[in-house]
């Protein structure tokens, strides 16, 4: 079952921060995140695993609620480049795939 | 550089014909290559699981007979488009996990146009 990604779609100015949900019914075993500008396949940004991981680089931060079933990522002053489309993708134990969100469509202004 | 490759980028074919594209790891060997369609703005939508030396797992509502996966090594899997028709026309990516860190690395994905 598709994980549900919050908001779909966010308008930024350059500097300011953003934060995109991802959430399941179903019980996580971990979730991946990437982002894919038009045209391009995605890029993988960070893996969190069970047991309630954060983890960051640079100004993008991530975090996993087990209890929730819920992944939050952190863009924190956020630059042009950041712009695309962002994905979480879940998995399950045992499982090797991955199922997607629909995705957030980031726009960063000057 | 790419840890998976995927060839060719781009392909435009006529109704009818098939098209194979080819999805190859790197930098480690992959025994389960994932193929994903996405259509403009949307999601990657998972096709099948594709498993080195065993047939492919389909997803619901996913036509085995019309997307063909073959798996013949630990670095290469295909997916032929058979009989392909104007609706079939999207961006088709691969995807595969290293195993040791579970990190998923996608091919640079194959964009087909069928006229």
């Amino acid at each position: 079952q598709q994980p549900v990604q919050s908001p779909q779609a966010v308008i930024l100015r350059e500097g300011e921060d953003a934060v995109i949900n991802c959430s399941s019914s179903k019980a996580l075993y971990s979730v991946h995140w990437y982002r894919q500008k038009h045209g391009e396949a995605p890029v993988f940004l960070m893996i969190l695993l069970k047991g309630g991981e954060q983890k960051g680089h640079d100004k993008i931060s991530a975090s996993f609620n087990e209890k929730k079933q819920q992944s939050s990522l952190y863009l924190t002053a956020s630059q042009l480049s950041y712009s695309g489309t962002y994905f979480c993708g879940t998995g399950l134990q045992g499982a090797q795939k991955l199922v997607f969100g629909q995705g957030t469509r980031l726009t960063i202004n000057p | 550089g790419a840890v998976v490759s995927q060839h060719p980028s781009w392909v435009i074919c006529k109704s009818g014909t098939s098209v194979k594209i080819e999805c190859r790891s790197l930098d480690f060997q992959a025994t389960t290559m994932f193929w994903y369609r996405q259509f403009p703005k949307q999601s990657l939508m998972l096709m099948a699981t594709s498993n080195e030396g065993s047939k492919a797992t389909y997803e619901q509502g996913v036509e085995k007979d019309k997307f063909l996966i073959n798996h013949a090594s630990l670095t290469l899997s295909t997916l032929t488009v058979t009989s392909a028709h104007p609706e079939d026309s999207s961006f088709y990516i691969c995807s595969a996990r290293d195993p040791g860190q579970g990190k998923a690395f996608f091919g640079q994905g194959t964009r087909l146009t069928v006229v």
